[in-house]
């Protein structure tokens, strides 16, 4: 089975701070994805990445970039946090066909 | 563009209680359409799909069958359990722009009392 590690499950940062978000996949996916989970909005895309140092934004994108210089991790950047970006992030690698794999989530929060 | 529109929460239920969570979609073409599950405190999980019209999509007892006359895919589960409280998400696959990616509804919360 895919494994899709998320570097913390909980974060606190100040409003200002350059936050970095990491994930890894153990598995050799093309298709990675970071999204953001706010109640009663579901999930929103913010970026995906189809290949090595390849990016796409999604439908949020103001606030964040990402990285990928390997295939096994993307990482959403927070250029400056602000309180508005309080919320859960989630990571998620594409299989094959339509299936994607998640990992658990980091819950950040700007304080 | 695409989006997905799903009951609000929370849903509360008896245990043995009969389910259902309606999911209407807007979407152009064909999408595949997806329910994921998310218990507390973990990331989402696949629990079943459809890839055309009239498919039905099965797993641990719950099923929906992509409805295409009514643009819907409504979850359902004949006696829930418990274990089934989490939250469910339903999903299209949307293919513009040239790259496969899911868009998914605002989420229902599910809670199960014995």
């Amino acid at each position: 089975d895919v494994k899709v590690t998320q570097s913390s499950r909980y974060l606190v940062k100040r409003t200002g701070e350059k936050v970095f978000l990491e994930c890894v996949q153990d598995m050799d996916h093309e298709n990675m994805f970071w999204y953001r989970q706010d109640p009663g909005l579901g999930l929103r895309l913010i970026y995906f990445s189809y290949d090595v140092k390849m990016k796409e934004k999604g439908d949020i994108p103001e606030g964040y970039s990402v990285s990928r210089e390997k295939k096994e991790r993307f990482s959403l950047i927070l250029e400056s946090a602000s309180t508005n970006q309080t919320s859960m992030y989630l990571c998620a690698t594409k299989m094959g066909g339509y299936g994607y794999t998640f990992g658990s989530g980091t819950r950040l929060t700007v304080v | 563009g695409n989006s997905v529109t799903q009951m609000e929460g929370p849903v509360t239920l008896s245990e043995e209680a009969f389910l259902t969570i309606n999911c209407t979609y807007t979407a152009t073409g064909y999408p595949s359409l997806f329910w994921y599950v998310q218990y507390p405190g973990e990331g989402l999980q696949l629990l079943l799909k459809a890839t055309k019209a009239d498919d039905k999509g099965s797993n641990k007892g719950f099923e929906a069958t992509y409805r295409k006359e009514t643009t819907s895919f409504h979850l359902e589960k004949g006696s829930v359990q418990v274990s089934d409280s989490a939250v469910y998400f339903c999903a299209l696959s949307d293919r513009s722009g040239g790259y496969n990616k899911l868009i998914f509804g605002a989420g229902t919360r599910l809670a199960v009392h014995p």
